[in-house]
């Protein structure tokens, strides 16, 4: 079974500018995720989608981060416009439909803004 | 929402000793407690995870314990080897399956 594929794999951007960041998630999998993790932190949740439709973004800085899973497969999370402190990385993460099932992480992306 | 602590931040043990890592969580409504494993620059990945209708499970030399009415759990893991050093995430849910992660406890095996 193929993981959850995310890219780029690292990503450096001057402040202020825009990017954006790809998750394929598990074949199948209703359940997506997108978290931030701080170096030296736990994953925060961000945004999960089931299918298509937002179950929860209430920690999304929506001024400046958004995410989109149209077609309820693939996803992008964007930043515009990025600040220092979005120095992170971007984990994705997907589950099977149904109530508590297992998280499967991507590699993630690691943002750095200079 | 749910907010999990966890404690210490971290932990060193001695090669073939044990290790316990302790996590509380603030949503009673909360039924759902999974570990994660996160190697450096590696995901996270699921070790185990135990659900509140039980107080108890174990998996060869890791084991987990939920107290539903202190509202902690605790990860347990025993005969420490090096390849178990790594960073140990708690986390909890309800039935929205929005999961909250603890800050994370740095697990050091000294051989």
């Amino acid at each position: 079974e193929a993981g959850v594929a995310q890219s780029p794999r690292y990503k450096i951007i001057e402040k202020r500018q825009s990017v954006a960041f790809w998750c394929n998630p598990i074949s199948g999998h209703a359940t997506l995720y997108w978290y931030q993790q701080i170096l030296g932190q736990g994953p925060k949740l961000l945004i999960q989608f089931q299918n298509n439709g937002v179950v929860d973004d209430s920690q999304l800085p929506k001024d400046r981060f958004s995410a989109e899973r149209l077609k309820g497969v693939d996803s992008t999370l964007k930043i515009q416009p990025a600040k220092l402190e979005d120095s992170a990385v971007y984990l994705c993460a997907s589950s099977q439909k149904g109530q508590n099932t297992e998280a499967f992480f991507g590699q993630g992306t690691r943002l750095t803004v200079v | 929402g749910e907010n999990v602590e966890q404690h210490p931040s971290t932990l060193s043990v001695q090669e073939g000793d044990s290790a316990v890592i302790k996590c509380t969580y603030s949503d009673s409504a909360s039924n759902y407690f999974p570990w994660y494993k996160q190697e450096l620059g590696k995901r996270p990945q699921l070790i185990i995870d135990i659900r509140s209708n039980v107080g108890e499970k174990k998996d060869q030399r890791i084991a987990v314990t939920l107290n539903k009415t202190a509202k902690h759990f605790s990860l347990h893991i025993t005969e420490t080897q090096p390849e178990d050093s790594a960073v140990y995430f708690c986390a909890a849910s309800g039935g929205n399956n929005r999961l909250a992660f603890g800050k994370g406890n740095q697990v050091v095996v000294i051989p």
